[in-house]
């Protein structure tokens, strides 16, 4: 089945405490996302990817960190949370934009608590 | 950058009526414009969209229309059923930022039985 997976679907952790969550997609997707979803603000990107190797700040970098040594992998660390990086993140892939392909895949999210 | 806002927030509409969202976008260049379904505890799905060389675009029960001179764009929900419950959101992308897509703020939409 053609998926994306995340996990863990939830985290609880507490400042300064370094974490990361992992995504996976099985789809041979050149293009890789993250996003966090916040009440009333929609999904803002954090971080993106093109390919591996090949990664690139998107509207809400700060305080996040990214890699992309594999195609299907596409971790988020947190070096150092913050209270205000609690919210529900979702990893997304799809392939490069050419020829009208623009659906975008979405895993199932990761809900974060940092305390 | 591209800004997208999204209208109304929340909207309930009893079965077997219709219900609209409605996005305004900010940039002239965006062209790519997918509506996204977010179900109870899932990931956000595309279920539609509509790209700045078509002004409307139908699928079954949900239809998109695309104003390019006014930059706003709607989603048309007919004969809502219960399942249509859940977030919307629109979002605007152009070739030119590559995948990027820029959000609207979502639609909670609650169908009454």
């Amino acid at each position: 089945e053609a998926q994306v997976t995340q996990n863990p679907r939830y985290l609880i952790t507490v400042t300064g405490k370094k974490l990361t969550v992992t995504c996976s997609q099985n789809m041979n997707h050149e293009y890789m996302s993250w996003y966090r979803q916040d009440p009333g603000l929609g999904l803002r990107q954090i971080y993106y990817s093109m390919n591996v190797e090949v990664t690139d700040k998107g509207d809400v970098p700060e305080g996040y960190k990214v890699s992309r040594k594999e195609k299907r992998n596409f971790p988020l660390i947190l070096e150092s949370p913050s209270p205000n990086q609690t919210s529900l993140y979702f990893c997304a892939s799809s392939p490069l934009p050419t020829a009208g392909r623009n659906e975008q895949f979405f895993g199932p999210g990761t809900r974060l608590t940092v305390l | 950058g591209e800004n997208v806002e999204q209208h109304p927030s929340t909207l309930s509409v009893q079965e077997g009526d219709s219900a609209v969202i409605k996005c305004t976008y900010s940039d002239s260049a965006s062209n790519y414009f997918p509506w996204y379904k977010q179900e109870l505890g899932k990931g956000p799905q595309l279920i539609i969209d509509i790209r700045s060389n078509v002004g409307e675009k139908k699928d079954q029960r949900i239809a998109v229309t695309l104003n390019k001179t006014a930059k706003h764009f709607s989603l048309h929900i007919t004969e809502t059923q219960p399942e249509d419950s859940a977030v919307y959101f629109c979002a605007a992308s152009q070739r030119a930022a590559g995948n990027k897509l820029t959000f609207g703020g979502g639609t909670r939409v609650l169908v009454k039985p």
